[in-house]
C-alpha cells in the first residue's frame, strides 16, 4: 500500500460526459502528479500540483483540467469525454519531488463507451 | 525526441537466472534522477530502485540493482535470480527539471516473462 488513494477505481460513462477523478496523496506529501495510461502504451504526464500551486503542465488536453485543493487532495475533471480518453489514470504524490521517488495510487480505470 | 528509451518491448528469462533491462535516457540537465518501476498485471505501479546522477555507486535494492553508466546515457536494471512473481512490465523513468517543478518521464517498458 502506497499510501496513495484514488477513487473511483472503476468509472464507465459515455461520451460527452464529464468525470471528476479524486486524490489523497501520501500523510505530509506536497506535490501531486497526474499521468494517463492508455492500453499498452506508457505512462504520459498531464500535471504537477505543489502545495495548491499548478507546477509543471504536460500534454493535458484543454477538455482536461486539475487542481490541488488545500487540504492537498486533488481532482482531475475530464469532459466533453470521447473514446480515446479510456485510460488508466494515475495519481502519484511525492515529498520532495526534487530528489525522491513517485509514490503511486492504484489508478483509476476510465472506461468511455 | 525520446527522453527514455527501453529497446526491448518483451524480454524472456528462466526462473532463477539474473536478466538486463536496458534503458537509456537523453538529458541536459545536469541533476537528474533515474527510476525502475514495476506494473504487474493487477495494474498499480511499484518503485524499484533509484539512482541519482550524483551519484558514485551504483544503486542495488535486494535483487535489484542498477547499472549506471553516465557517460553512455544508460541506466539498466539488472534483476538476480529471477522469479515467477517477477513477470511484469518494466519502467524505466528520468526525473528532470520542467517549467517551475519537476517532471518524471517514463519510457514505453519491457515487458519481462519469467519461465519456470
Amino acid at each position: 500500500d502506497s499510501g496513495v488513494t484514488q477513487t473511483p477505481k472503476h468509472l464507465i460513462t459515455a461520451t460527452g460526459q464529464r468525470v471528476t477523478l479524486r486524490c489523497s496523496p501520501r500523510s505530509g506529501d506536497l506535490s501531486v502528479y497526474w499521468y494517463q495510461q492508455s492500453l499498452d502504451q506508457g505512462l504520459q504526464f498531464l500535471i504537477q500540483y505543489y502545495n495548491g500551486e499548478e507546477r509543471a503542465k504536460g500534454n493535458i488536453l484543454e477538455r482536461f483540467s486539475a487542481q490541488q485543493f488545500p487540504d492537498l487532495h486533488s481532482e482531475l475533471n475530464l469532459s466533453s469525454l470521447e473514446l480515446g480518453d479510456s485510460a488508466l489514470y494515475f495519481c502519484a504524490s511525492a515529498t520532495r519531488p526534487d530528489t525522491g521517488e513517485l509514490f503511486f495510487g492504484e489508478g483509476s480505470r476510465l472506461t468511455v463507451l | 525526441a525520446q527522453k527514455i528509451t527501453q529497446t526491448q518491448p518483451g524480454m524472456f528469462v528462466q526462473e532463477k537466472e539474473a536478466v538486463t533491462l536496458d534503458c537509456t535516457y537523453d538529458t541536459s540537465d545536469p541533476s537528474y534522477g533515474l527510476f525502475w518501476y514495476k506494473q504487474p498485471s493487477s495494474g498499480e505501479m511499484i518503485f524499484l530502485i533509484y539512482q541519482g546522477s550524483y551519484d558514485q555507486q551504483n544503486a542495488t535494492e535486494g535483487r535489484y540493482s542498477l547499472n549506471f553508466q553516465k557517460a553512455r546515457k544508460s541506466a539498466n536494471l539488472v534483476i538476480s535470480a529471477s522469479q515467477l512473481g517477477d513477470s511484469a512490465m518494466y519502467f524505466c523513468a528520468m526525473r528532470e527539471n520542467y517549467n517551475y517543478g519537476q517532471n518524471f518521464v517514463f519510457g514505453p517498458g519491457t515487458r519481462l516473462s519469467v519461465l519456470p
